[in-house]
């Protein structure tokens, strides 16, 4: 079975504060792909990060890292220093041939 | 900037009418575009696949004959919501996914603002 699990569904910081964002998936699989979106209150999905099951090597963009271990089947997607604006909702996805599976959200609330 | 838009953003009408979404990829051309429905404070659930050229392929349990889709283009995609009732209100999302090297392997599915539709 393809699944998607985000456990947290809200997590609230305080501005500057450093916040992780778990995401485990299932997959029988060999070759697959995940992905981050962030869906702000606009509405509008926004994409993020997209990474290969074989290719392990973590990522970092600005203040966003993202830690892929298949060993635990988790890409987790950590937000450094978190502003205000980063107030989201952030979907995990998996893609099986050309559709998305998506995980129930992490709501992330930064407070001033 | 945007590459996928939609229209209406919001609609609301009355329980039995028929309601267009347009679902169109800004700048390039898109073979499938998907369409997902997302109820309040909950996650995306694909509906249906929109195949240019062909019939759309729907996900068990969407009526397809609730949920028109038309690809009318490489780069338009309608659902028309058939005689809404106020449970067929929610956000409405489609995705175009944008392909590099002609492999789908290496797309990324780029969505579209959504449409709120409320039934009354």
């Amino acid at each position: 079975a393809q699944k998607v699990t985000q456990a947290q569904t809200e997590i609230s910081v305080v501005e500057k504060e450093d916040v992780t964002l778990d995401c485990v998936y299932e997959t029988r699989d060999t070759t697959y792909y995940l992905f981050w979106y962030k869906q702000p209150p606009s509405g509008e999905l926004v994409f993020l990060i997209r990474r290969n099951s074989f290719d392990e090597q973590n990522e970092i963009s600005g203040r966003y890292s993202w830690n892929f271990q298949k060993s635990t089947s988790s890409f987790n997607f950590t937000i450094t220093a978190s502003q205000v604006v980063d107030s989201a909702v952030y979907f995990c996805a998996l893609r099986r041939f050309d559709k998305l599976i998506f995980g129930t959200g992490t709501r992330l609330q930064v407070f001033p | 900037g945007a590459v996928v838009s939609q229209h209406p953003s919001r609609v609301i009408c009355k329980s039995g009418t028929s309601v267009k979404i347009e679902c169109r990829s800004l700048d390039f051309q898109a073979t499938t575009m998907f369409w997902y429905r997302q109820f309040p404070k909950q996650s995306l659930m694909l509906m249906a696949t929109s195949n240019e050229g062909s019939k759309a392929t729907y996900e068990q349990g969407v009526e397809k004959d609730k949920f028109l889709i038309n690809h009318a283009s490489l780069t338009l995609s309608t659902l028309t919501v058939t005689s809404a009732h106020p449970e067929d209100s929610s956000f409405y999302i489609c995705s175009a996914p944008r392909t590099s090297g002609g492999d789908w392997r290496t797309d990324t599915q780029y969505f579209g603002p959504g449409t709120r539709l409320t039934v009354l």
